[in-house]
């Protein structure tokens, strides 16, 4: 079965904290994926990854930043933590883009900015 | 830009009832449409996989279709149990870009 961890389940931060949030997949997955979860908004991208070191914007990447420098690993970085950045987080992998190919999702990290 | 809606937004049926969940999306040329299952405060599941040539999947209680021509796809829950009760979001994959998400469908059985 496919694995995917996040580092925390409940995260509590102050505003102007740096926050990284860290997912790894245990199935040498090629594609790994940030998004974020609001009532009312669904689910929304926020960076993505189809190879090691190399990163492409999603749909809000504006305040957060990611790295890639393993391919099991990647990671998401609030580099000022705001409060309208307080959310669901969810990490996801999958093999490939092609017909067949699904995406495997984390458990979530809740995050709160006070 | 593909966009994918789901409608209704939120239901409520009771235990044993047998239930339609709907997806429609705007750009056809798609690779897959795929149902996800979501519980509160938890990630999300994949339940059905549909490829684009295929028309239909099903799982146990679970039936998908797709009308690739119409841009829309069903969720069939047969005799519905309590333990159904949670989203369910529909994704499209378009191949050359990440998957798209509806907001979901907010399923409540009741006992």
């Amino acid at each position: 079965d496919v694995k995917v961890t996040q580092s925390s389940r409940y995260l509590v931060k102050r505003t102007g904290e740096k926050v990284f949030l860290e997912c790894v997949q245990d199935m040498d997955h090629e594609n790994m994926f940030w998004y974020r979860q609001d009532p009312g908004l669904g689910l929304r991208l926020i960076y993505f990854s189809y190879d090691v070191k190399m990163k492409e914007k999603g749909d809000i990447p504006e305040g957060y930043s990611v790295s890639r420098e393993k391919k099991e690993r990647f990671s998401l970085i609030l580099e000022s933590a705001s409060t309208n950045q307080t959310s669901m987080y969810l990490c996801a992998s999958s093999f490939g883009q092609g017909s067949t190919d699904t995406q495997y999702f984390g458990p979530g990290t809740r995050l709160t900015v006070l | 830009k593909q966009e994918v809606t789901q409608i209704p937004a939120a239901l409520s049926v009771p235990e044993g009832e047998n239930l339609v969940l709907n997806c429609s999306f705007t750009d056809s040329a798609i690779y897959n449409l795929q149902w996800f299952r979501q519980d509160p405060g938890k990630g999300l599941t994949s339940l059905l996989l549909i490829q684009s040539s295929q028309r239909e999947q099903t799982s146990g209680r679970l039936n998908a279709s797709l009308d690739k021509s119409s841009g829309r796809s069903t969720l069939y829950i047969a005799a519905s149990q309590p333990g159904d009760s949670a989203t369910y979001l529909c994704a499209v994959n378009s191949g050359n870009t990440p998957l798209v998400f509806g907001k979901g469908t907010r399923l409540s059985v009741i006992a």
